[in-house]
């Protein structure tokens, strides 16, 4: 049974700081991982998508990578804003073998950046 | 564009009583999942439709719970009876195809009393 955990839980920095957020999977067949922010009372916005074949995604001030083998991924955060702060989730696609798009969720960082 | 829209934003209702949720996914994705978090847990795959079909509705808790998504556009799901263990909040996704990024729509928060 696929297990995804992140580390930190929760995060508080001073604004500029580079972040590294942590997301760990038990079942290294993924197919997909997916990052997201979830900002309080608001649905979850998708950050990158890095697929299959794929190391590592960037986008602006993010920069994801993965690391299928050892079951690990980071999120890079460089130069953090006080618009960052917020809930980022890591989810794995199940298992390719089963021919299933289901997303496994962790449990999230939260993320709070002071100015 | 116009995102995934969800319909109530919130939802209070009692033990015992129906409910309905409604998802509209991003126009002309044929993929749309739901999901839910429940007290204060991490979120949890429910099913998932292409287009009208169930592709897999292997998270679905029990019987109490029926999606549907007629015509292959907008999906509803409805709890009947509710306990109070299906309040939370239950999210709607879509994609473009499969293996491609699911976006999120804002939820509806589900009480029950």
């Amino acid at each position: 049974k696929q297990e995804v955990t992140q580390i930190p839980a929760a995060l508080s920095v001073p604004e500029g700081e580079n972040l590294v957020l942590n997301c760990s999977f038990t079942d290294s067949a993924i197919y997909n991982l997916q990052w997201f922010r979830q900002d309080p009372g608001k649905g979850l916005t998708s950050l990158l998508l890095i697929q299959s074949s794929q190391r590592e995604q960037t986008s602006g001030r993010l920069n994801a990578s993965l690391d299928k083998s050892s079951g690990r991924s980071t999120l890079y955060i460089a130069a953090s804003q006080p618009g960052d702060s917020a809930t980022y989730l890591c989810a794995v696609w199940g298992h390719q073998a089963y021919n299933t798009d289901k997303l496994i969720f962790g449990t999230g960082t939260r993320l709070q950046v002071f100015p | 564009e116009a995102g995934v829209t969800q319909f109530p934003s919130h939802s209070v209702i009692e033990k015992g009583q129906t409910v309905t949720l409604r998802c509209d996914p991003i126009s002309g994705h044929d993929n749309l999942y739901w999901y839910r978090r429940v007290m204060g847990k991490e979120i949890k795959f429910l099913l998932h439709f292409v287009k009208e079909s169930k592709q897999d509705e292997s998270g679905m808790p029990n019987n109490r719970f029926l999606a549907e998504r007629t015509g292959g556009t907008y999906s509803t799901l409805k709890v009947q009876p509710a306990e109070l263990e299906d309040s939370g909040v239950y999210f709607c996704a879509s994609s473009l195809n499969r293996g491609h990024e699911q976006y999120f729509g804002p939820g509806t928060r589900l009480t029950v009393t």
